[in-house]
């Protein structure tokens, strides 16, 4: 069956140390984007990407870096710069480049807690 | 930069009881979209509304925007357990990014 694909679930990692979160998605959807979920401020973007090899900064896009070296992949680091790393992170796609139409597919998410 | 506000941000409600959640904002929208979210997973996506005055249905679940294409509601007929859930609200300034309001918890009790 088609869909995003996001790993690891859960992660747990201590303060300092660079992690990355796996997205992949098997649906031919040219455009791809993380979200970031915190309790009460809904999702708020930090990277997109419109096509392979090209990605533009979210609304908080500060100490996180992506790459998109294949349509069905686009990963994303979480740095020792980022200041409140945990969070709830969601990978999305859509059919066309531009997201006019609004309909994102999601990943299951994934949870990232910084001890 | 653009917000969107959802109310109530909890509700709870008895089976087979009609509610609505709202979503508004300050600013035109080209257009809103509802997702549902099930605790620590994804969102799926429900409904989109472009024109103002639009009304959508699925199912016990219809979606309106208003003429000014500000505000949003989002009703239930008859609620049931499987209506639980986080509905966000979304819209996009025609740029290439869809922000969402803070969600409107629902909780329905057999």
């Amino acid at each position: 069956d088609g869909g995003i694909t996001q790993s690891p679930k859960y992660l747990f990692r201590k303060e300092g140390q660079n992690v990355t979160l796996s997205c992949e998605q098997n649906l031919n959807h040219d455009a791809m984007y993380w979200y970031r979920q915190d309790p009460g401020q809904g999702l708020r973007l930090i990277y997109y990407s419109q096509i392979v090899n090209d990605f533009q900064k979210g609304d908080i896009a500060e100490g996180y870096s992506v790459s998109r070296e294949k349509k069905e992949s686009f990963p994303l680091t979480v740095t020792s710069a980022q200041k409140n790393p945990t969070a709830f992170y969601l990978c999305a796609s859509s059919i066309r480049q531009t997201i006019a139409t609004g309909e994102l597919f999601f990943g299951e998410g994934s949870r990232l807690t910084v001890l | 930069s653009q917000e969107l506000e959802q109310s109530p941000q909890s509700l709870i409600v008895q089976e087979g009881k009609n509610l609505t959640i709202n979503c508004t904002s300050s600013k035109t929208l080209y257009g809103l979209y509802w997702y549902k979210q099930k605790y620590g997973e994804g969102l799926i996506f429900l409904m989109m509304l472009q024109k103002g005055g639009e009304e959508k249905s699925h199912e016990k679940i219809t979606a309106k925007l208003d003429e000014k294409k500000q505000q949003s509601s989002l009703h239930i007929t008859a609620s049931q357990p499987s209506h639980a859930g986080i509905y966000l609200c979304g819209s996009s300034t025609g740029a290439n990014n869809l922000f969402f309001g803070t969600g409107t918890r629902l909780t329905v009790i057999p």
